[in-house]
């Protein structure tokens, strides 16, 4: 068990500009998750898969924003026209089933900064 | 709607000292309740959950936290701090029939001193 990595740790880009994150769940995880985190604030949620199938967007996640999980296992979110707002601590979970009880493991975050 | 209302953005303590960070959540249906740890440029660490049963839980590294339905409060408690607990904490839940998502509340800065 190696955990959940992120990559890149940090970006920083400039506004406009096209950027990918990329997240290795745990092997075996089912579920993935992808949270943004905001200076001072707590981890909002931004979308979930359950294996390859992306069964909820929240609001914040913009038409900029794009997440995929083509074969189950990495996941990808892509930000595109990138705005001084997206500015964040990208982060991502990842759980062995779809039960509450079933703890969510973290990974280290992606941090994005838009210049 | 869930939420989580975290009162105290820091917390200053000294070591060895004992420390209760608070929790509150707002919820018309029963909820599953975390409290979850972020060290310095580390993701997120569970440190405690409560799903049903015994309202003290007790964790990692010392730590517990008493879920209190009437008031509905989940408290994390630790007697006797270390300078190694310096951290972020931040409380959680899930509503039990959406198992979809944490909803986080805004965290406790907990700072121990020498």
């Amino acid at each position: 068990d190696t955990g959940v990595s992120q990559d890149p740790r940090h970006k920083i880009t400039k506004r406009g500009q096209n950027v990918t994150f990329r997240c290795d769940p745990i092997s075996e995880h089912n579920r993935l998750y992808w949270y943004r985190q905001t200076l001072g604030q707590g981890p909002e949620f931004l979308t979930y898969f359950q294996n390859e199938a992306q069964l909820e967007k929240s609001r914040l996640l913009s038409d900029r924003f794009s997440a995929e999980r083509p074969k189950g296992s990495f996941s990808t979110l892509e930000i595109q026209r990138t705005e001084q707002g997206d500015s964040a601590m990208y982060l991502c979970a990842s759980s062995l089933e779809f039960w509450a009880a079933d703890t969510q493991y973290f990974g280290p975050g992606t941090r994005l900064t838009v210049l | 709607a869930q939420s989580v209302t975290q009162l105290d953005s820091q917390v200053p303590v000294f070591e060895e000292a004992p420390v209760e960070l608070r929790c509150n959540y707002s919820s018309s249906v029963s909820v599953y309740l975390f409290w979850y740890v972020q060290y310095p440029n580390q993701g997120l660490q569970l440190l405690l959950k409560y799903l049903s049963g015994s309202t003290l839980v007790k964790g990692i590294n010392g730590f517990e936290a008493e879920f209190n339905k009437s008031q509905t409060s989940f408290h994390l408690r630790k007697p006797s701090v270390h300078i190694s607990d310096t951290a972020e904490y931040f409380c959680a839940v899930i509503p039990s029939y959406n198992t979809d998502k944490l909803i986080f509340g805004t965290g406790t800065r907990l700072q121990v001193f020498p």
